[in-house]
């Protein structure tokens, strides 16, 4: 079955440092991806996406491109802010199968001042 | 607009007890979702729902029931909670079949079963 790998966490960065979260996934055809955040004490939103491959992704500094040669789709920012704390989901949905999203385990990232 | 309201926020259960999560939204979403959050496990999808009447099982979906008999609502009921079932629950909804589809989720149910 479809699945999502993420790097173990928890991440901790300092302010303004170059923050990487990897994620890998298995899946049939060509799923959609997803980077979901949450912040500590609420639901999830989502913070980019790419529905095909090569797509990038970007929102809020954060950038991610759809490599369907390496199965991944890696979470990158130049420079992190405290603000940024958070746990980071990658996802994948199928067309046919409307929102049922596979997550990844989530990556915690912490960024001190 | 509301968006995803999920109610209670925390709920305390004994063992053995029933209780029902409440999920509501207002964008005329065919699909609705239930996951489970554990430590290590990221979101596991429990039961989802394609639209009013129409409901099927996810990864977990022992010990849980649901219905939808509206498109707004989708609620979660444990029928005899264990403590296995403390987790953070998340109900989510969003357009069925739309490839760029946003899931637009609540806020979560910390659940504790004691």
């Amino acid at each position: 079955g479809d699945s999502v790998t993420q790097m173990e966490g928890p991440v901790t960065l300092s302010e303004e440092a170059f923050l990487t979260i990897n994620c890998t996934y298995t899946a049939t055809g060509y799923p959609s991806l997803f980077w979901y955040v949450q912040y500590p004490g609420e639901g999830l939103q989502l913070l980019l996406k790419a529905t095909k491959a090569d797509d990038k992704g970007s929102n809020k500094g954060f950038e991610a491109t759809y490599r369907k040669e390496t199965t991944s789709f890696h979470l990158e920012k130049g420079s992190v802010q405290v603000s940024d704390s958070a746990v980071y989901f990658c996802a994948l949905s199928h067309y046919n199968q409307g929102g049922k999203l596979i997550f990844g385990q989530g990556t915690e990232l912490s960024v001190k001042p | 607009n509301a968006g995803v309201t999920q109610t209670p926020k925390f709920q305390v259960l004994k063992t053995g007890q029933s209780m029902t999560l409440q999920c509501a939204q207002d964008m005329n979403h065919e699909y609705m979702s239930w996951y489970r959050q554990d430590p290590g496990m990221g979101l596991r999808l429990i039961h989802y729902s394609v639209g009013a009447g129409i409901t099927d099982q996810g990864e977990v979906p022992n010990g849980y029931n649901v219905s939808r008999s509206t498109t707004e609502d989708f609620p979660l009921r444990l029928l005899s909670a264990a403590p296995s079932q403390t987790s953070v629950y998340f109900c989510a909804s969003s357009l069925l079949r739309d490839r760029n589809t946003e899931a637009f989720f609540g806020q979560g149910t910390r659940l504790t079963v004691v």
